[in-house]
């Protein structure tokens, strides 16, 4: 039933390390999207998939790295994780990638880099 | 460089006092102006899409409305369980791409 879901909810983990964060959307749409909120609350967009073609790729450091099987699935990689990217990871949709469509988000990953 | 700011950053109401909140926005062509709730621990819930000018939407107690500078949400007799944060978003003609601009939100706190 539920729309957009991402796996884990939290992650737990040490510098240095590699993890991966899963995405699925139920909805049909064929854009994805990855967004990052600080511990301010401000949510900032990192990347866009539409139809597993990425066409958003915010200043976001190349140890990000997204994925995108199909159109029903993004996930996001993360190479040698730093203090600076403990946030929640948000995953969200749409029905395509025009301007002024809009997104559905997912529940958030909680990444906690110790 | 699109902006949105939105105020207050936080507001306390009592049960029943009506109130709005300010989304203003900076944007080269405005595509589409979204309000979402977020609770705690939860991802953004949509609310409204405005397209233009003059564009209002309601549902339940919540109302929103269209500036070429800003939109507002009014909240009508508010209850405990319309606490939140409300997040504002623009897309905009800037790119081909739906990439949505946030402002920081408006931590809402309605009390019995």
């Amino acid at each position: 039933d539920t729309a957009v879901s991402q796996t884990p909810k939290y992650l737990v983990t040490q510098m240095g390390n590699d993890k991966s964060i899963k995405c699925e959307q139920n909805l049909g749409h064929d854009t994805m999207y990855w967004y990052k909120q600080d511990s301010k609350k401000f949510l900032k967009i990192m990347f866009s998939y539409n139809n597993k073609e990425l066409i958003i790729n915010e200043t976001v450091p190349n140890r990000f790295s997204p994925k995108s099987p199909d159109k029903a699935h993004l996930n996001l990689h993360i190479n040698s994780l730093e203090l600076g990217d403990s946030a929640v990871y948000f995953c969200a949709s749409s029905q395509d990638g025009h301007p002024g469509d809009t997104q559905y988000f997912g529940p958030g990953t909680r990444l906690t880099v110790l | 460089e699109d902006q949105v700011t939105q105020s207050p950053e936080a507001l306390r109401l009592q049960e029943g006092e009506s109130s709005s909140l300010n989304c203003s926005y900076t944007v080269s062509g405005l595509r589409g102006l979204f309000w979402y709730r977020q609770d705690p621990g939860k991802g953004p819930e949509f609310l409204f899409t405005l397209y233009s000018a003059g564009e209002e939407k309601e549902k339940e107690r919540l109302k929103a409305t269209l500036t070429k500078k800003e939109s507002f949400l009014h909240i009508t007799a508010p209850k405990p369980e319309d606490s939140a944060t409300y997040l504002c978003a623009v897309s905009g003609y800037g790119g081909a791409t739906n990439k949505l601009i946030f402002g920081t939100g408006t931590l809402l706190a309605v009390q019995p």
